[in-house]
């Protein structure tokens, strides 16, 4: 099993243009999630899914929107890129189960410049 | 609302040396705690976790942390530590709100071990 998978690695955008980043997880989990990682500030979430169809917003949603299309996929956009959205982001999935943990990808490097 | 303080933002040790990376969080419910590893430029792992039942809780690779509920503390701990330890720790908490499906975090102490 891959697990969760982030797609792109890295990426540099300039102010105003958009983007999609994929999150893909091949563990049939019913939830998933969406971070950011900025220094000295942990990990805030910024969208979440409890399944196929389903978003949910979580602590700092201003400036995304997601897409749950397929159980497997998440997917978190940019409309309108802005340098305070320059971060590392993070995906993760959990099962349906409330004590089980969230299991994390590999995180997407951001910069908008 | 919830919260997470971790008291330190980072922690120089040598090696061998003993460590602990301290982890206070605010709720009146129960609770479900974790802790999280993130080595360099990787995601976050899950290095243990407290459910319930004993408050001492393990890792494969030497932690423990230890659920102190009169204190709302989840320290971490390691009696001898080694260059490989080196990364950042993340405290996390879920809580009843949203069915414990959802983490709230620590902002991360980044725990640097000397040879």
């Amino acid at each position: 099993n891959a697990g969760v998978t982030q797609t792109p690695k890295f990426r540099v955008l300039k102010t105003g243009q958009s983007m999609t980043l994929l999150c893909a997880q091949d563990m049939n989990h019913e939830y998933m999630y969406w971070y950011r990682q900025d220094p000295g500030m942990g990990l805030r979430l910024i969208h979440y899914s409890v399944g196929e169809g389903t978003t949910a917003k979580g602590e700092v949603p201003d400036g995304y929107n997601v897409s749950r299309l397929k159980k497997q996929n998440f997917l978190l956009g940019l409309e309108s890129a802005a340098p305070s959205q320059t971060s590392v982001y993070f995906c993760a999935s959990k099962e349906a189960v409330s004590y089980n943990e969230q299991f994390f990808g590999p995180g997407t490097r951001l910069t908008v410049l | 609302a919830q919260s997470v303080t971790q008291l330190d933002s980072q922690v120089p040790v040598f090696e061998e040396a003993p460590v602990e990376l301290r982890c206070n969080y605010s709720s009146s419910v129960s609770v479900y705690l974790f802790w999280y590893v993130q080595y360099p430029n990787q995601g976050l792992q899950l290095l243990l976790k407290y459910l319930s039942g004993s408050t001492l809780v393990e890792s494969i690779n030497g932690f423990e942390a230890e659920f102190n509920k009169s204190q709302t503390s989840f320290h971490l701990r390691k009696p001898s530590v080694h260059i490989s330890d080196t990364a950042e720790y993340f405290c996390a908490v879920s809580t009843p709100s949203g069915g414990y499906n959802k983490l709230i975090f620590g902002a991360g102490t980044r725990l640097a071990v000397h040879p």
